[in-house]
């Protein structure tokens, strides 16, 4: 069985700041990761993913992601904000093609 | 790039209607999925196919079915449809057996049952 919290439903930062979105996974073997984006109206996008690799990950548009096994967790960073940033991310676990979970999302707003 | 489309954006329907979603992927991809997003609850797996003929249910099929005839064309149907079917629908295609669970996803059709 397999599980993803994101801590998270709203996330609001002025534009230039750090962003954190924050995910921790639940999952009895090891898993892959990923992080999509959904602007408004539009599907998603991959931001980044981890398949067992190096597990600092980065992404487009300035995104990174960190996996942590010990605190089963996989946080998505940004050093700077920007306004083109505010959307919708959605963190997924996945063990294969047919055993995908998705997170309930965490909007991402961005202030001037 | 792999492209998925999705023929319809916007649909409004009446109550008991038969609607078709189509979707369409251009990458040869194996797996096709139906997805259905409602706010705070996320996206949730109605059906998948993993070759052409071939359906799996996902984590909530009631109400739906699917057809694959070809494998670039995936489609999900309401036989009857109802007010708790309006959603936003998602398409997602992936590679075959050896892929680790990266979809690439249509810009989804946003279907309002009256």
């Amino acid at each position: 069985a397999q599980s993803v919290t994101q801590l998270d439903s709203h996330v609001s930062v002025s534009e230039g700041t750090p962003v954190l979105l924050r995910c921790n996974y639940s999952s009895s073997y090891s898993p892959s990761l990923f992080w999509y984006v959904q602007h408004p109206n539009k599907g998603l996008q991959l931001l980044l993913k981890y398949t067992s690799a190096a597990t600092l990950v980065k992404g487009i548009n300035g995104f990174e992601a960190e996996f942590k096994k010990s605190e089963t967790s996989f946080h998505l960073t940004k050093p700077s904000a920007h306004m083109s940033d505010a959307a919708e991310y959605f963190c997924v676990v996945s063990l294969g093609y047919s055993t995908l979970t998705f997170g309930k999302g965490t909007m991402l707003l961005v202030s001037p | 790039d792999v492209k998925v489309t999705q023929s319809s954006r916007y649909l409004v329907k009446r109550t008991g209607e038969k609607v078709f979603l189509e979707c369409v992927q251009d990458m040869d991809h194996e797996n096709m999925f139906w997805y259905r997003q409602d706010p705070g609850l996320g996206l949730r797996l109605i059906y998948f196919s993993y070759d052409v003929k071939m359906k799996e249910k996902g984590d909530i099929p009631e109400g739906y079915s699917v057809s694959r005839e070809k494998k670039e064309r995936f489609s999900l149907i309401l036989e009857s449809a109802s007010t708790n079917q309006t959603s936003m629908y998602l398409c997602a295609s992936s590679l075959g057996d050896r892929d680790t669970g990266e979809l690439f996803f249509g810009e989804g059709s946003r279907l309002t049952v009256l």
